[in-house]
């Protein structure tokens, strides 16, 4: 079946540090991919997403490609700042050709940013 | 405003117990689902509903059951709670590539 492998965390980082969290997947078909963000105490909030092999997904200074070939969707970040310290998630949606698509995700990675 | 409402944000059970939570969305999508979070392992599959009707189950179904009871909502049910169903809940839906996740329902129990 389909599975997403983020890195193990958590990840403490440096106002203005770069930030890579890698993300690799495993599906049967063509997967759309998404990174989620989860504030502390919120529900998840779709960050960037990419529906196809080198697409880049990119939003508020965040970037992630999707890369078929290593089947990976790595999430970058130039210089991160306080606010972006949350959880994030990959997660994989291989909708088979249907309208409904269910979603498959990481385990999460925790990212504290320190001033 | 629209997106997905879950009723109750947290409710503390005694082992046995039984309790529904409740979703609802108001952007006509067709599908929904249950999701549970628990530290380290992500968001889990409990059910999933691809349209009004249907309902399938996902990865972790065993101690739940749900009702899609109109297009709107979708209602989780534990018939008899044990503490490993200690978690967070997450309910969402989706149209296509766009999906909305509720705020959640941190449930304990003792």
């Amino acid at each position: 079946g389909d599975s997403v492998t983020q890195m193990e965390g958590p990840v403490t980082l440096s106002e203005e540090a770069f930030l890579t969290i890698n993300c690799t997947y495993t599906a049967t078909g063509y997967p759309s991919l998404f990174w989620y963000v989860q504030y502390p105490g919120e529900g998840l909030q779709l960050l960037l997403k990419a529906t196809k092999a080198d697409d880049k997904g990119s939003n508020k200074g965040f970037e992630a490609t999707y890369r078929k070939e290593t089947t990976s969707f790595h999430l970058e970040k130039g210089s991160v700042q306080v606010s972006d310290s949350a959880v994030y998630f990959c997660a994989l949606r291989d909708a088979g050709g249907t309208s409904y698509g269910k979603l498959t995700f990481g385990q999460g990675t925790i990212l504290t940013v320190h001033p | 405003n629209a997106g997905v409402t879950q009723t109750p944000k947290f409710q503390v059970l005694k082992t046995g117990q039984s309790m529904t939570l409740q979703c609802a969305q108001d952007m006509n999508h067709n599908s929904m689902y249950w999701y549970r979070q628990d530290p380290g392992m992500g968001l889990r599959l409990i059910y999933y509903s691809a349209s009004e009707g249907t309902t399938d189950k996902g990865e972790v179904p065993n101690g739940y059951n749900v009702s899609r009871l109109n297009k709107r909502e979708f209602s989780l049910r534990l018939e008899s709670a044990a503490p490993s169903q200690t978690s967070v809940y997450f309910c969402a839906s989706n149209q296509g590539e766009s999906y909305t996740f509720g705020s959640g329902t941190r449930l304990t129990v003792v």
